[in-house]
């Protein structure tokens, strides 16, 4: 998985409560992306950082925030997890090559059950 | 915004048939598109780039088509075998940045003996 972790790989949480997701990278690419993947929706970025501090909103932002104080590792937390939130994430990473077309390396994924 | 749609949730064929999957996108041209594979469980990996200037593009029995003028692009693997049953993904940047983009929600491809 292109030296990409994520944890943990699976949580159950109750409603309401706060989450954690950590993807930690070891090839030092600048992008990194949250995306979430459902039945029928595909994958949907949720939030992205094209470096340290430096994060944008995805098409799907509310109810999660992120930070990256590090370029290996990108966080992403639910303040007040709902039902909805349950689905499988996927963190991603890109190089950033100017001009050019970067493919995107995805890690393992956490599936995360909110009940 | 950009939209994407790929034609036929899952598809069956029999081994040894080649296998193609459509991925159609809905408003401006993108500069380049690529497409994935993902298998149950796991995150998706990159196969394959084609730019907009790029007809098309070939990687061992994997062959990608882009038409700009159809909006559409088509991904072939020829000779199909059982261990390419996966779900496949297009995916194209955004219009506000090249390194930020958008997936189609996939074809299930299973290939029977």
């Amino acid at each position: 998985d292109a030296g990409i972790t994520q944890s943990p790989r699976h949580k159950v949480t109750e409603t309401g409560t706060p989450v954690t997701l950590r993807c930690h990278q070891t090839e030092n690419h600048r992008y990194m992306y949250w995306y979430r993947q459902d039945p029928g929706h595909g994958l949907r970025l949720i939030h992205y950082s094209y470096g340290v501090k430096d994060t944008d909103k995805g098409e799907v932002s509310d109810g999660y925030s992120v930070s990256r104080s590090k370029t290996e590792d990108f966080l992403l937390t639910l303040e007040s997890a709902t039902s909805s939130q349950t689905s499988v994430y996927f963190c991603a990473i890109s190089e950033d090559r100017a001009f050019q077309a970067d493919e995107q390396y995805f890690g393992p994924g956490t599936r995360l059950t909110v009940t | 915004s950009q939209k994407i749609e790929q034609n036929s949730e899952a598809l069956n064929i029999q081994e040894g048939k080649t296998a193609t999957l459509t991925c159609n996108y809905t408003n401006y041209s993108p500069a380049y598109l690529q497409w994935y594979r993902q298998d149950p469980g796991r995150g998706p990996v990159f196969l394959l780039l084609i730019r907009e200037n790029e007809k098309e593009k070939r990687k061992e029995r994997l062959k990608v088509t882009f038409d700009t003028t159809l909006k559409q692009s088509l991904f072939h693997i020829t000779a199909s075998q059982p261990a390419d049953s996966a779900t496949y993904l297009c995916a194209l940047p955004t219009s506000s940045s090249a390194s930020k983009i958008i997936f189609g929600s996939g074809t299930r491809l299973s290939i029977r003996p």
